[in-house]
């Protein structure tokens, strides 16, 4: 069965520093990979995914993520943090199998919160 | 904007009421999913469509039916909600069925009194 772990509820960072919010996956197949954030009140955005190929991937506002198939991971990160970036960010994968095993599977998300 | 737009974005509902939520996807995309978002808890998937045909229901109750009369327009008809239904609830759509990133309207945030 397919699962999404975030571990951490929330991150606390201070403005200008990196940041990084975590996941780890289990498919049975190989992973697709995928970030969201959702700022308040709103629906969520799509920031970046992994399918294939290099193993970092660069997205959205300056956001990247590395996959890391033998840790299982696909762990966010960005260089430096704007206020702007506190959100709520999810982590999700479906499986390459097909059928329901190819919906998206989504973590409980992590809340960034990045102070001046 | 993502290309998905939903109504009302906000829905105050008793529980012998009937309403519906709406979703329309201006992307072209051939499916389109129902979530439930509800506090500390992760995304529910409630429903899928692929080509206005329903492809998934994860086990929700009859008190919600879904609609999809063409590709574009989903619904979400309630009725004799109850109070731990309130949530919000997003619709999104895909290219295809789980093919490709998911794009999410902003959300309908229904409260059951």
């Amino acid at each position: 069965a397919q699962s999404v772990a975030q571990p951490e509820d929330q991150v606390n960072v201070a403005e200008g520093n990196p940041l990084t919010v975590k996941c780890t996956y289990s498919v049975s197949g190989n992973p697709y990979l995928f970030w969201y954030v959702q700022y308040p009140n709103r629906g969520l955005q799509f920031l970046l995914k992994y399918i294939t190929g290099d193993n970092l991937v660069k997205g959205s506002y300056g956001f990247e993520a590395e996959f890391n198939k033998s840790q299982t991971s696909f762990h966010l990160k960005k260089p430096s943090a704007l206020v702007s970036d506190s959100a709520l960010y999810f982590c999700a994968v479906r499986d390459d199998l097909g059928g329901s095993q190819g919906n998206l599977i989504f973590g409980k998300g992590t809340k960034l919160s990045v102070k001046p | 904007e993502t290309g998905v737009t939903q109504t009302p974005r906000h829905l105050v509902m008793g529980m012998t009421n009937k309403k519906s939520l709406k979703c329309e996807q201006h992307l072209g995309h051939n499916a389109m999913y129902w979530y439930k978002q509800s506090a500390k808890k992760p995304l529910e998937l409630m429903f899928v469509y692929s080509l206005e045909e329903r492809v998934e229901n994860n086990s929700v109750p009859s008190r919600f039916s879904p609609e999809c009369p063409n590709s574009s327009h989903l619904f979400l008809h309630l009725h004799t909600l109850q109070p731990e239904d309130s949530a919000l609830y997003l619709c999104a759509s895909s290219p295809r069925e789980a093919l490709g990133e998911q794009f999410f309207g902003p959300g309908t945030r229904l409260t059951v009194l």
